[in-house]
């Protein structure tokens, strides 16, 4: 299942500079992308999420930017901070017909940010 | 803030055994979620549940698997006969609407 992909396995950011993860999908159902952080032994937490009626939603340091002709998103992280190296998980949902909001997640970006 | 927990934290069992991991949803959420994370690989879904029955189940979601929610406030999942290949991370979640908050898991160990 590679409706959702994530390309790059890794992420190396100076502190202080933009953090720039990306994520590519598929299926041209999905309407609701979100970004989730995931620490080791811990469960993904939500970070921000956007409607594909929109190209852009920023919460505080957290962007996320919707290409739907390219079925590409990305979420900047400005400024990056030693606290943001996590797991980052793109997920994608789709309504209508029978599904009910179920979650396809990307494999996964590991950000390290450098003080 | 609410959150979703999920007990135990960690299950080791022996094969052919049965288990049940247990979740606490956020009160006021009205869909509820399995997914389980095999070591190295994707977050994977399982079963949504909604309005007291499932409302989607994946191809992993067989027989062996069942899901209930017994009173108002906790939603369990159950593996009957466990396999090998169920050793995994289980996570619950939750969601009013779109946005799913999820537990910080179950470690399952299948021996």
């Amino acid at each position: 299942d590679q409706q959702v992909k994530q390309n790059s396995p890794s992420l190396s950011v100076q502190e202080g500079r933009i953090s720039i993860l990306n994520c590519d999908y598929t299926n041209s159902m999905f309407d609701y992308f979100l970004w989730y952080k995931k620490y080791p032994a811990e469960g993904p937490t939500f970070l921000i999420s956007i409607s594909s009626i929109k190209d852009k939603n920023e919460d505080g340091r957290f962007t996320v930017f919707l290409n739907k002709s390219a079925k590409h998103l990305s979420l900047h992280i400005v400024p990056s901070q030693p606290g943001d190296s996590a797991v980052y998980f793109c997920a994608a949902s789709a309504t209508g017909g029978t599904s009910y909001g179920k979650l396809t997640f990307g494999q996964g970006t590991i950000l390290t940010v450098h003080p | 803030e609410p959150e979703v927990t999920q007990t135990p934290s960690h299950q080791v069992t022996q094969m052919g055994q049965e288990v049940i991991l247990r979740c606490v949803p956020i009160s006021n959420h009205l869909y509820f979620y399995w997914y389980r994370q095999i070591l190295g690989q994707k977050v994977e879904f399982l079963v949504s549940f909604y309005n007291n029955e499932i409302s989607e189940k994946s191809e992993i979601f067989d027989d062996q698997f069942s899901v209930e929610r017994p009173d108002g406030s906790n939603f369990t999942l159950k593996i009957r006969s466990t396999k090998l290949e169920d050793s995994a991370m289980y996570f619950c979640a939750s969601s009013d609407w779109r946005t799913q908050y999820f537990g910080p898991g179950t470690r399952l160990l299948v021996l």
